[in-house]
């Protein structure tokens, strides 16, 4: 089946340092694959997004690259800011054919708190 | 930019009681989706609908729960007698296609169900 593991938080960083959150997948066939963003009290938002292999998603700094040959995405800042802090969620959804619909697929979570 | 829209951002309501959360899909969109996300934990597929019918249905979403699309644009949940474990955050999601691929989901703000 489908499913998302990423890496467990909380994670702790200083601004301006480097962030890594690492995700992978199991996915049959050719899922697109996301990272979404939740604010303190708010919704999900996307933040970027890799449709097939070896795309970088981008946005406001953050970056990550589909990589199917080790079934990652992770997700990358090289300089991170208080206003960072909040929780990550890596995610993916199925490429069907014919179908009514499909569902995206959540990590657990990961919780990143930058201190000033 | 189009977005999601999901009324009341709060529900306060006591165990038995019925409960409707309601969601304005984007427009154009055809395919309505709900995901809950009970504090702290990862966000979970409920269920998807198109064409008046649900598509697919998660284990979670039992004979307690059922959608219906009452008009052109509202799109609802309906909990017939909330526990309190039914107190989460309950996310609508619509999107253009059913295939996914390039096709990601919009979801809304949320509403956060808190059942007494």
């Amino acid at each position: 089946g489908n499913s998302v593991t990423q890496m467990e938080g909380p994670v702790t960083l200083s601004e301006e340092a480097f962030l890594t959150i690492n995700c992978t997948y199991t996915a049959t066939g050719y899922p697109s694959l996301f990272w979404y963003v939740q604010y303190p009290g708010e919704g999900l938002q996307l933040l970027l997004k890799a449709t097939k292999a070896d795309d970088k998603g981008s946005n406001k700094g953050f970056e990550a690259t589909y990589r199917k040959e080790t079934t990652s995405f992770h997700l990358e800042k090289g300089s991170v800011q208080v206003s960072d802090s909040a929780v990550y969620f890596c995610a993916l959804s199925p490429t069907l054919l014919g179908t009514g619909g499909f569902k995206t697929i959540f990590g657990a979570g990961t919780r990143l708190f930058v201190k000033a | 930019e189009p977005e999601v829209t999901q009324t009341p951002s709060h529900q306060v309501t006591q165990m038995g009681q019925e409960v409707i959360l309601r969601c304005v899909p984007i427009s154009n969109h055809l395919y309505f989706y709900w995901y809950r996300q009970i504090l702290g934990q990862k966000v979970e597929f409920l269920v998807s609908f198109y064409n008046n019918e649900i598509s697919e249905k998660s284990e979670i979403f039992d004979d307690q729960f059922s959608v219906e699309r009452p008009d052109g644009s509202n799109f609802t949940l309906k909990i017939r007698s909330t526990k309190l474990e039914d107190s989460a955050m309950y996310f609508c999601a619509s999107s253009e296609d059913g295939t996914g691929g390039d096709y990601e989901q919009y979801f809304g703000p949320g509403t956060r169900l808190t059942v007494t």
